[in-house]
């Protein structure tokens, strides 16, 4: 357990529905991130918040809206998603933004749109 | 722009035997971080090693360690007496110490490491 903690596990969404993931971190850290990991892919940041404030948006479609309402939470807004958007998400948290700062990883949610 | 490139899709190693994992990577800075992660079947990434780029000296994690070629942009993971729990997929990622890209871990594809009883 590294204090990550991401729900739900598995997610199944059609792709008119409106779902949200959950992370949660009880490291104390004051980084926030969103990966999406797809098969044979490198992991892709998504967004990145320090502080509560987003920092980086990588150019990710406005279906994917995240909101961070403290440092210890992040959500990952789901609206409207194509079946290629099916990948696993990961959260990560790290004590901030910035040099030599390691990052803990959530287990991930597994997300299929069908 | 960081790039992180992993070669080998997968690899196999017997159980005690030791095992070698390609990185190379292309990055402007001088100033980075070099990393090794592990995701096991609980898709958890867990991290392994790191190295600090202005350092010389190879980093050492009992049975993990690194040849850190930084002219040649060569970041490679020797796994020792592999174990089975070792199995799982293995990310090279670089981060950045400066800039807009600040902190940001940028991940090879990984490679899927099988250990053999």
């Amino acid at each position: 357990e590294t204090g990550v903690t991401q729900t739900p596990r598995h997610l199944v969404m059609g792709m008119t529905n409106k779902k949200s993931l959950k992370c949660e971190q009880h490291l104390g850290h004051n980084a926030m991130y969103w990966y999406k990991q797809s098969a044979k892919k490198p992991l892709e940041l998504m967004f990145v918040y320090n502080f509560k404030e987003q920092t980086e948006n990588n150019s990710v479609p406005s279906r994917f809206s995240p909101e961070c309402p403290n440092s210890s939470h992040l959500f990952l807004h789901l609206h409207t998603l194509q079946p290629e958007d099916s990948a696993l998400y990961l959260c990560a948290s790290s004590q901030e933004r910035g040099r030599d700062t390691e990052a803990f990883f959530g287990q991930g949610t597994r997300l299929t749109v069908v | 722009a960081q790039t992180v490139t992993q070669s080998q899709p997968e690899m196999s190693v017997q159980e005690a035997e030791t095992v070698t994992l390609s990185c190379t990577y292309d990055t402007s800075e001088s100033d980075y971080y070099l990393f090794w992660y592990k995701q096991p079947p609980s898709r958890q990434m867990i991290l392994v090693i790191r190295q600090e780029a202005y350092k010389q000296q190879n980093a050492t994690e009992n049975r993990f360690s690194v040849n850190f070629q930084k002219a040649a942009k060569s970041f490679s993971l020797k796994i020792s007496d592999s174990q089975l729990g070792d199995a799982a997929m293995y990310f090279c990622a670089s981060q950045t110490n400066y800039g807009g890209s600040q902190g940001n871990l940028i991940f090879g594809k990984g490679t899927k490491l099988s250990v053999k009883p």
